[in-house]
């Protein structure tokens, strides 16, 4: 079965550096996603993307944050200037529409740890 | 802003019983309703779904019921077995008409199946 792969599964980085994370999507899915879990929270919404921009964001995907598509096969995260509570686990996550029934299918994360 | 409440963190049943998963929800906007099952070190899977137009869904052993003058859901699995055990998220989802839609998920239960 297709899946969404994302590497790296760990990163370590101190704060004020900035990171890349990546995901490949489900080569036939048209929308992306990038959620986010802080250990002990709940899975946050961050961004959507669609043809090559994005849909939508939430409150937590400020300026340090930003999105890519560089290849048509890769999915990127940056985040430019990585803070303490940045640290979390971060999904990425692509369904075939962008509709209600149209379930997303998640990666299985990259830790992310700001020291 | 809890929209979407799960309000057992932890279940534990023995093998061969009924579990029953409880979710509520205070957005009414609501339209689509999901459960999503995590193992460790993996992303959240999907499960099964609900519109808010049905009340009932099944699948094989999971069965999802939709009460939505209580805005209530909860997820059946019978019989339950040991490889259900896992995080159960349930997750509600609004068209944003943004051209995606974003999920809005509980902090999930922890489901033990007791061989």
């Amino acid at each position: 079965e297709p899946e969404v792969t994302q590497t790296p599964s760990h990163q370590v980085t101190q704060m004020g550096q900035e990171v890349i994370l990546r995901c490949v999507p489900i080569s036939n899915h048209l929308y992306f996603y990038w959620y986010r879990q802080i250990l002990g929270q709940k899975v946050e919404f961050l961004v959507s993307f669609y043809n090559n921009e994005i849909s939508e964001k939430s409150e937590i995907f400020d300026d340090q944050f930003s999105v890519e598509r560089p290849d048509g096969s890769n999915f990127t995260l940056k985040i430019r200037s990585t803070k303490l509570e940045d640290s979390a686990m971060y999904f990425c996550a692509s369904s075939e529409q962008g509709t209600s029934n149209s379930p997303l299918h998640f990666g299985n994360g990259t830790r992310l740890t700001v020291t | 802003d809890q929209q979407v409440k799960q309000n057992s963190p932890s279940l534990s049943v023995q093998e061969g019983r009924i579990s029953i998963l409880n979710c509520d929800y205070t957005n009414s906007m609501f339209d689509y309703f999901l459960w999503y099952k995590k193992y460790p070190a993996e992303g959240p899977t999907f499960l099964i779904s609900i519109s808010s137009i049905k009340d009932k869904n099944e699948d094989g052993r999971f069965t999802v019921f939709l009460n939505k003058s209580a805005k209530h859901l909860s997820l059946h699995i019978v019989p339950s077995q040991p490889g259900d055990s896992a995080v159960y998220f349930c997750a509600a989802s609004a068209y944003s008409g943004a051209g995606s839609y974003q999920l809005t998920f509980g902090k999930g239960t922890k489901l033990s199946v007791i061989p």
